[in-house]
């Protein structure tokens, strides 16, 4: 069966606390994805990984095909950067699987 | 080049009337995907479609729900005879080629009443 997990659920952090964002899935698969979701309800893509590790800012995007996993990183959080943040697989038919998401809350 | 976009924003409906949502894919985009979130819960999979042809449906309620992609103009998302559980957001999505990166529209809040 195609799954995706978050992890953890909920976080709270300080302003500047390096924030790491899990996701584990069940089979192989041909992409992950790392959306945020904001508190209005837009969803902004950040990443797109089939293998190794990606960096956008203080974003930074790492899968290992081998253990399934994958997380997302940001260095310095900011309260800017609460949201919601959703991991998406692609099992190599075009369709998205989502995880539930993990909810960021970066208190000043 | 303007983003996916997707109207209307907010739509009202009373139980029993039909819903029409639209999405206009980025420029040059032919691959279209509706998402639909339910309150309290994660985003899943609705249609994938290209131009003029349904790819996979698999995740859409096979009872009074629709979806097209027109040669011309936007896509259509259709939901006949709405049930106080149709309501949710429903985002669209929109990529220029198989496996590409998915950009997503603002999404329709849809609130039957």
């Amino acid at each position: 069966k195609n799954e995706v997990e978050q992890s953890p659920q909920n976080l709270t952090a300080q302003e500047g606390e390096f924030i790491t964002i899990n996701c584990s899935y069940s089979v192989g698969i041909s992409a992950l994805h790392w959306l945020q979701q904001h508190p209005g309800g837009g969803i902004v893509s950040l990443f797109m990984l089939s293998s190794g590790k990606k960096k956008h800012g203080r974003l930074i995007a790492t899968i290992n095909i081998q253990e399934k996993h994958s997380s997302l990183h940001i260095t310095a959080s900011h309260p800017r950067d609460s949201a919601v943040y959703i991991c998406a697989v692609d099992f190599g038919n075009e369709k998205l699987t989502f995880g539930t998401g993990t909810r960021l809350t970066i208190i000043p | 080049n303007a983003g996916v976009m997707q109207n209307p924003r907010h739509l009202v409906r009373r139980r029993g009337q039909e819903a029409r949502l639209r999405c206009s894919p980025m420029k040059g985009h032919s691959h279209v995907y509706w998402y639909r979130q339910l309150p309290e819960e994660g985003l899943k999979f609705m249609v994938y479609l290209q131009k003029e042809n349904i790819i996979d449906e698999s995740g859409m309620p096979k009872e009074r729900f629709s979806a097209e992609f027109p040669k011309e103009g936007p896509s259509i998302l259709r939901i006949q005879q709405v049930v106080r559980g149709d309501s949710a957001a429903y985002f669209c999505a929109s990529s220029p080629k198989l496996g590409d990166t998915q950009y997503f529209g603002p999404g329709t809040r849809l609130t039957v009443l």
